[in-house]
């Protein structure tokens, strides 16, 4: 498997576009999560997905962030309207919590997003 | 949720045996202790993980007492490559089929020529 694919690598854009993030996650994972991470909060859990429904959004900062889960093998979270101060990495992660002694998250290598 | 304490740095020279202690003095009966490893530029990878007293894999080893109430991941000769940033985790029992688990600090590991 090729692990956890994140696009794009990269983002740069300007304050009021919007911005879509995109995850495959590992075939077989029922879990999902989106992670942001700075040097001021470290990293933080935005939202999770179990079977593709979303379980937990506490830790999505704003309105401006949305998150979906059409299948099992797709992932986007979207910023509209972006601001400078969502400038981050974004983490996608996905695992398989059927077996809870061996409960580990595989993450991606992440979207570096800059707002300007 | 269990929250966990680690050092914020530490620094090691190349060969040395590193130990890093985590404290997490409210973990639950049903939680598990897991520690990421997290290289500059690349999301966080998992190394080890274990219940009580120790566990071994060929990367770490994880020792926890019997209270439970802290861990300690050790890394025998460690290399330059092994900089990066620890992570100490402990899930939330309570969130049911799923162990929600919080990402401290971390421990940002420098190794020394």
């Amino acid at each position: 498997d090729a692990g956890v694919i994140q696009s794009p690598r990269h983002e740069v854009t300007e304050m009021g576009q919007e911005v879509t993030l995109r995850c495959k996650p590992i075939s077989g994972h029922d879990y999902l999560f989106w992670y942001r991470q700075t040097m001021m909060r470290g990293l933080e859990l935005l939202i999770y997905f179990n079977n593709n429904v979303p379980i937990d959004d506490s830790g999505m900062p704003e309105d401006r962030f949305s998150a979906k889960m059409p299948n099992a093998s797709f992932s986007t979270l979207k910023i509209q309207p972006s601001e400078p101060r969502d400038s981050a990495v974004y983490f996608c992660a996905s695992s398989n919590f059927r077996d809870p002694t061996n409960e580990k998250l595989f993450f991606g290598s992440g979207t570096q997003l800059s707002v300007l | 949720l269990a929250k966990t304490t680690q050092p914020i740095s530490m620094d090691s020279y190349e060969g040395q045996e590193v130990n890093i202690t985590c404290s997490h003095n409210n973990i639950a009966t049903n939680d598990y202790i897991t520690w990421y490893q997290q290289f500059p530029s690349q999301g966080p990878r998992f190394i080890i993980q274990g219940y009580k007293t120790k566990v071994t894999n060929e990367v770490a080893s994880l020792f926890i007492p019997a209270d439970r109430k802290s861990s300690t991941l050790s890394l025998p000769r460690v290399s330059l490559s092994d900089t990066a940033v620890y992570y100490c985790l402990v899930g939330d029992s309570n969130s049911g089929g799923y162990q929600k688990v919080t990402f401290g600090t971390g421990t940002k590991l420098q190794v020394i020529p």
